[in-house]
């Protein structure tokens, strides 16, 4: 089945821009053909969908959260990061009927 | 208001069996394909099953066809998950999950319930 790829962690500064990757396989065909959507997770609590179809916000989620989908890579980036950000961030695709997530990211906010 | 209930969750020895239930409220539960998400400690989000709102088309992650069930009773806005020949490597917290839209993104989720199999 498609298989995606995420970074285990990732760090950044309060008040700098953070990008988190997700790549798919390609044999599976583009990443960017798909839509990918991304959830954030902190320890204890559900996951929050946070983009949806590639660059989509859900009401209530902040701008500073925006994503991208080309090639075979999926970007969520976070501006003006705030140490509430510090959370697992899990990209998803949705492929023949089912859904793929990565093995999602630990950002840390330092 | 809008929100899905999980329960049904526990300690189950291998072998065992447990059917988890989702209460759906606040949205026209029939109209949605759900789905149960699992995560074992410390590990990451990983997708079950799920279901059509009719619910004739259901889906499976490959290693738990044949023991695990997914149906849904649209009249009670109920999801459930009945899971027989339990294993190990099944203990998880289990998230039933909403799914919406082109992109088929997970917009609602549970509080989730923690499976445990062991002896």
């Amino acid at each position: 089945s498609y298989k995606l790829t995420q970074l285990p962690s990732v760090s950044v500064s309060p008040g700098q821009t953070v990008t988190i990757t997700c790549s798919g396989d390609t044999a599976g065909g583009k990443l960017g053909d798909k839509f990918v959507c991304w959830y954030q997770q902190k320890p204890g609590q559900s996951p929050v969908l946070v983009i949806y179809q590639d660059n989509r916000r859900p009401s209530g989620i902040p701008e500073r959260f925006s994503g991208s989908n080309s090639g075979n890579t999926a970007t969520l980036t976070i501006s003006e990061t705030q140490a509430l950000d510090e959370a697992d961030y899990y990209c998803q695709a949705w492929d023949s009927n089912i859904w793929i997530f990565g093995g999602g990211t630990k950002l840390t906010v330092l | 208001e809008v929100m899905l209930v999980e329960s049904g969750g526990g300690v189950i020895q291998p072998g065992g069996s447990l059917r988890l239930s989702c209460a759906a409220s606040g949205f026209i539960f029939s109209t949605y394909t759900m789905n149960w998400v699992r995560q074992a400690p410390g590990k990451g989000l990983e997708w079950v099953s799920n279901i059509g709102g009719s619910g004739v088309r259901t889906d499976y992650i490959d290693s738990v066809k044949g023991r695990f069930t997914i149906s849904r009773d649209n009249d009670k806005n109920t999801l459930y998950l009945q899971m027989d020949s339990l294993r190990a490597e099944d203990t998880a917290v289990y998230y039933c999950a909403k799914q919406e839209g082109i992109a088929a993104a997970g917009t609602l989720w549970g509080q989730g319930t923690l499976v445990t199999v062991s002896s």
